[in-house]
């Protein structure tokens, strides 16, 4: 059984230029998340998705976009990228336990996207 | 909203010894409770979860979390360590319906011989 899968696994970009990375969540699963991981720092919440929605956003500005697609599959999409936005980036899926009324929401991350901006 | 705080960056210990990794949260509604490991340039493994019920909860590899809630604290335990546990460590809180995940900052485990 897959589990989540990303790519690229490595990339380098150059400021101001714009990435996207890609992720295939766990199969079975329907709720996609991002986090952004910088170097020794826990993982920062960026955004949720599900049915093809953005559900539910952090802290993070309107340069960081995403997407779902029908399959449950989700894009992360940087734009003018800044010399911090170098980070490991993570996309986790999820299935909601109890879902429809209450739940956690366990999370299956995957192996990540590590981005550096030069 | 919720905050995890790791109280250790790093922790050092020889094989065999045991280890507490501390966590405390700080939330005003209910939680769920996660400890994430990750290896070395790879991502987060769930490392075990406290949802409802017993507040011990145990992994597959000997690791065992205690949630406390008069305390906010959800540490993380083993009796004995193996080199293999070399890790980083995470702990993180959920506190709502299909909600985000708050992380804290981490705890290196280095283990050595």
């Amino acid at each position: 059984d897959a589990g989540v899968t990303q790519s690229p696994t490595h990339l380098i970009k150059t400021r101001g230029q714009q990435v996207t990375l890609r992720c295939s969540p766990k199969s079975g699963h329907d709720t996609v998340s991002w986090y952004q991981q910088a170097l020794g720092q826990g993982p920062q919440f960026i955004f949720q998705y599900y049915e093809e929605e953005e559900r539910q956003r952090g802290n993070f500005p309107d340069r960081f976009s995403g997407h779902q697609f029908p399959n449950y599959s989700s894009e992360l999409n940087v734009n003018a990228l800044l010399l911090g936005d170098s980070a490991l980036y993570l996309c986790a899926s999820s299935l909601v336990i109890g879902r429809g009324n209450s739940g956690a929401n366990v999370l299956t991350f995957g192996a990540g996207s590590r981005l550096t901006v030069l | 909203a919720q905050s995890v705080t790791q109280l250790d960056s790093q922790v050092p210990v020889f094989e065999e010894a045991p280890v507490e990794l501390r966590c405390n949260y700080s939330s005003s509604v209910s939680v769920y409770l996660f400890w994430y490991v990750q290896y070395p340039n790879q991502g987060l493994q769930l490392l075990l979860k406290y949802l409802s019920g017993s507040t011990l909860v145990e992994s597959i590899n000997g690791f065992e979390a205690e949630f406390n809630k008069s305390q906010t604290s959800f540490h993380l335990r083993k009796p004995s360590v193996h080199i293999s546990d070399t890790a980083e460590y995470f702990c993180a809180v959920q506190g709502s319906t299909l909600g985000r995940l708050y992380f804290g900052r981490g705890t290196q485990l280095t283990v050595w011989p």
